[in-house]
């Protein structure tokens, strides 16, 4: 199975700070990589789709990157309202596994 | 607003079985396959299932390969979940998922439900 990687667990920004999550595979997956926002008590949201595309809805401040084995997802300014956990998933190959998610909180 | 809306969790006995439903609504549910995928503390997210968009094909996690059964009913907007011989190692919350391809499967999730827990406890 393709181990997905992120770091760090827990991410702590200010208001208005850029902020980089980070998301690696235990083997190369091309582009074939997703993002997801989960708030507490609900259920997880689509943000970043082949890498870089961002979901239709999602805010313009999110941004991934990234290929092979080696992923970011960037929050540009970060808001009150990004508070959540951030999976990536692999969906290069069966089975299609998730990261263990990062937690972001505000400072 | 588009919208799935899971039940059928709860309590049940190591062995025993439960039938999970997902009810979808707002969009055209039988152009989408529609995954399930679980979540624990302790072992994150987990992807279990997936079935296409017309029912025709099936694909599972080795761990629920033999023991878990997903179907749809295109008429009624509903997935389903059969899910039998449970274990202590289910416990988790159940989400189903739409996949964004139409008559392809493309592996990632654009729309989720809000879940409903299975316990599995003697």
């Amino acid at each position: 199975d393709i181990q997905m990687t992120q770091s760090p667990p827990t991410l702590s920004g200010s208001v208005g700070d850029r902020v980089t999550i980070t998301c690696r595979a235990s083997q190369s997956i091309g582009s074939w990589l997703a993002w997801y926002q989960q708030k507490p008590g609900n259920a997880p949201k689509f943000l970043i789709y082949k890498a870089s595309s961002l979901a239709t809805g999602a805010p313009s401040r999110f941004t991934g990157s990234g290929s092979g084995t080696e992923f970011t997802l960037t929050i540009s300014s970060l808001q009150p309202d990004d508070i959540a956990t951030y999976y990536c998933q692999q969906y290069d190959k069966y089975p299609y596994t998730f990261g263990q998610g990062t937690k972001l909180e505000i400072k | 607003q588009m919208q799935l809306v899971e039940s059928g969790g709860g309590v049940v006995q190591p062995g025993k079985s439960l039938r999970l439903s997902c009810v979808a609504s707002g969009f055209t549910f039988s152009d989408y396959g529609i995954h399930w995928v679980r979540q624990t503390p302790d072992k994150g997210l987990e992807w279990v299932a997936v079935i296409s968009y017309d029912g025709r094909n099936e694909f599972y996690a080795d761990s629920a390969k033999g023991r878990f059964t997903i179907s749809r009913d295109n008429s009624k907007n509903t997935l389903y979940l059969q899910m039998n011989s449970l274990r202590l190692e289910d416990t988790a919350v159940y989400y189903c998922a739409r996949d964004p391809a139409g008559t392809t499967i493309y592996w990632y999730f654009d729309l989720w439900g809000r879940g409903t827990l299975v316990t599995v406890s003697s």
